[in-house]
């Protein structure tokens, strides 16, 4: 089964780029990166999805290498309202959900 | 458009009572999720419902928890004998297609068991 591993928790200063990398070292060949993004006392809301190479929108971009073994959510400027938990997600296999553990929490500092 | 919504938003019980927690899934989304969140911690997967096929249970954590989708809409997800490690905030979340497309989530229920 696909699993991520992610920084349980990481810190910044507003106006920084913060790049937060996940690994999934058996992710199927077939299978999109999703990330998710949760402010405290809300439900997740998804920020970003790609397969390979980079994908970009108006919240992130997402860096993805050739081996697809891991990926990079990156966060430009970051803001104190960026502060909240990220998730990055790949199919468990066995069409089995989406799995979403503890994500990586992410602190903005003024 | 309207998002998912769920209902109470909080709810305060004693233990041994049981509860029904409601979700209303974006209209027309075919797949409905319920999951569990403690304090400070990740999601937990309970159940999952696409069309009309048979939910996926595989994350109830005891039988002391079902769930029911009605129509394809509304669900209801029910806690019997409700225990203090019960407490908790439940999530629910829609989604249109296939298994891994975007899920849209509800602003919970916070679940407090005395």
């Amino acid at each position: 089964l696909a699993k991520t591993t992610q920084p349980i928790s990481m810190d910044s200063y507003e106006g920084q780029e913060v790049n937060i990398t996940c690994s999934h070292n058996n992710i199927a060949t077939n299978d999109y990166i999703t990330w998710y993004q949760q402010f405290p006392s809300q439900g997740p809301r998804f920020i970003i999805q790609g397969y390979k190479t980079k994908v970009t929108n108006e919240v992130a971009s997402l860096f993805i290498p050739a081996d697809r073994k891991s990926s990079t959510l990156s966060l430009p400027r970051v803001s104190l309202s960026d502060t909240a938990v990220y998730y990055c997600l790949v199919p468990p296999g066995g069409n089995t959900p989406l799995v979403f553990g503890k994500g990586t929490r992410l602190s903005v500092i003024a | 458009g309207a998002g998912v919504s769920q209902s109470p938003s909080n709810k305060v019980t004693e233990k041994g009572k049981d509860v029904e927690l409601r979700c209303d899934p974006i209209s027309g989304h075919t797949a409905l999720y319920w999951y569990r969140q403690s304090l400070g911690q990740g999601l937990e997967f309970l159940i999952y419902f696409q069309g009309n096929s048979a939910p996926d249970k595989s994350g109830l954590p005891s039988d002391r928890f079902s769930a029911e989708r009605t129509g394809g809409s509304v669900s209801t997800l029910t806690i019997q004998r409700t225990q203090q490690e019960d407490s908790a905030v439940y999530l629910c979340a829609s989604s249109y297609g296939q298994l891994y497309n975007e899920q849209f989530f509800g602003p919970g229920t916070r679940l407090t068991v005395l």
